[in-house]
């Protein structure tokens, strides 16, 4: 059964101070890993597609990679307004549907 | 850009009455749109996708008589929650995924209460 886990579950980190959010996933057949970030009563907000192992993607202080059982997301010198919940989603070759992981919640304090 | 809209973004509404949101994709063509229902705390819970022109598949234990959904054109897709129940209350969110293209953009989501 396909699925997705996200670590930890919520993060506090203080301004500045880097770290990693991982998602975990076991699926038949990737054809994408997908990071969002989404902000209370907001929809998910599209960050990265992962398209296969050793692909990395950046957007300013976000770095997202892919191996064939995880991907990270690296977040660099990070500020308040990175505070959010990420979630992790894949998608299979053969559905179209996409699975959500069930989120890491960050908080940056100043 | 790949702007997907959702209206309303609150509707509070009586029980036994029918509430429809829809959900547009403005700047591409979307042949695959999603729905989905998140509750407090928790992750997004797929209820059902929908291809232009054809009947919606429906996740296991969701209701395709109470939650009614349309996708009449390649940037349209609704859905209506049938006699609403207190139960029903929850944030609805749509997606839409780009033609030819495997990433899905939402929209702002629905905060649905039912009195």
């Amino acid at each position: 059964e396909d699925q997705v886990t996200q670590s930890p579950e919520a993060l506090r980190l203080q301004e500045g101070e880097s770290s990693s959010l991982n998602c975990s996933y076991t699926v038949s057949g990737l054809r994408g890993l997908f990071w969002y970030r989404q902000d209370p009563g907001k929809g998910p907000e599209f960050l990265f597609t992962l398209y296969s192992a050793g692909e990395e993607k950046e957007k300013e202080r976000l770095k997202a990679t892919l191996t064939k059982k995880e991907s990270f997301l690296h977040i660099t010198a990070p500020k308040p307004e990175d505070s959010a919940t990420y979630l992790c989603a894949v998608r299979h070759s053969s559905a179209s549907k996409i699975i959500f992981g069930s989120g890491t919640r960050l908080s940056i304090r100043p | 850009g790949a702007v997907v809209s959702q209206h309303p973004s609150r509707v509070i509404c009586k029980s036994g009455t029918s509430v429809k949101i829809e959900c547009r994709s403005l700047d591409f063509q979307a042949t695959t749109m999603f729905w989905y229902r998140q509750f407090p705390k928790q992750s997004l819970m797929l209820m059902a996708t929908s291809n232009e022109g054809s009947k919606a598949t429906y996740e296991q234990g969701v209701e395709k008589d109470k939650f009614l959904i349309n996708h009449a054109s390649l940037t349209l897709s609704t859905l209506t929650v049938t006699s609403a129940h207190p139960e029903d209350s929850s944030f609805y969110i749509c997606s839409a995924e780009k033609t030819g293209i495997f990433e899905a953009f939402f929209g702002q989501g629905t905060r649905l209460t039912v009195v």
